[in-house]
């Protein structure tokens, strides 16, 4: 049982250039969150899923797009990258949410 | 708005001495509260939750947390901390109105000293 996973671990992009974090999970969960960590800050929801085919904004989504196609998959899209995207950006999945979530081990970006 | 608040940013403490992390939230309804543990280039691990019931919840290694609905709160207690313990650790409430998003305080770094 794979749990979450993301891909690719460390990425450096140019400013400007765009590119998708892969997440998926092979838990059979409707919610899927993106979330970036930033020090200081704890973690930040970008943007949420309840199903395939609902996605909504959390609290910094700028800069970034989400689809939800299938329950498997929850690719972040950055449009454009800018140097205030470096983050660590994690991905979590949960069966209804109240059960807590369950993270993949994370993204390091770096934007230059 | 829904916020979490964990005062301390660092915390040092001997090996085999009690710890316990402060968390307040402010959140209009009986919210999901749960701890989060966060090891150095690691994702986060599930320590514990709590919803409903008794208001004393246990976890997993050894960690347990109150919730005391009177003071907005649900600290993290232990009561010998191991090295092994060292990371930083989360406090998040689950807005149930926005598919139960997790909504997480800044963290605090333990730091366990021999």
């Amino acid at each position: 049982n794979a749990g979450v996973t993301q891909t690719p671990k460390f990425q450096v992009l140019k400013t400007g250039q765009s590119m998708t974090l892969q997440c998926a999970q092979d838990m059979n969960h409707e919610y899927m969150s993106w979330y970036r960590q930033d020090p200081g800050m704890g973690l930040r929801l970008i943007h949420y899923s309840v199903g395939a085919g609902i996605t909504d904004q959390g609290e910094v989504p700028n800069g970034y797009n989400v689809s939800r196609s299938t329950t498997e998959d929850f690719p972040l899209r950055l449009l454009s990258a800018a140097p205030s995207q470096t983050s660590v950006y994690f991905c979590a999945s949960s069966y209804q949410g109240g059960d807590g979530y369950t993270f993949g081990s994370g993204t390091r970006l770096t934007v230059v | 708005a829904q916020s979490v608040t964990q005062p301390d940013i660092h915390i040092t403490v001997s090996e085999g001495a009690s710890l316990e992390l402060r968390c307040n939230y402010s959140y209009g309804a009986t919210p999901y509260l749960f701890w989060y543990v966060q090891s150095p280039g690691q994702g986060l691990q599930l320590l514990l939750k709590y919803f409903s019931g008794d208001t004393l919840v246990q976890g997993i290694k050894g960690f347990e947390a109150e919730f005391k609905r009177s003071q907005s709160s649900f600290n993290l207690r232990k009561p010998s901390v191991h090295w092994s313990d060292a990371a930083e650790y989360f406090c998040a409430v689950g807005v149930v109105e926005y598919g139960n998003k997790l909504v997480f305080g800044a963290g605090t770094i333990l730091r366990v000293k021999s």
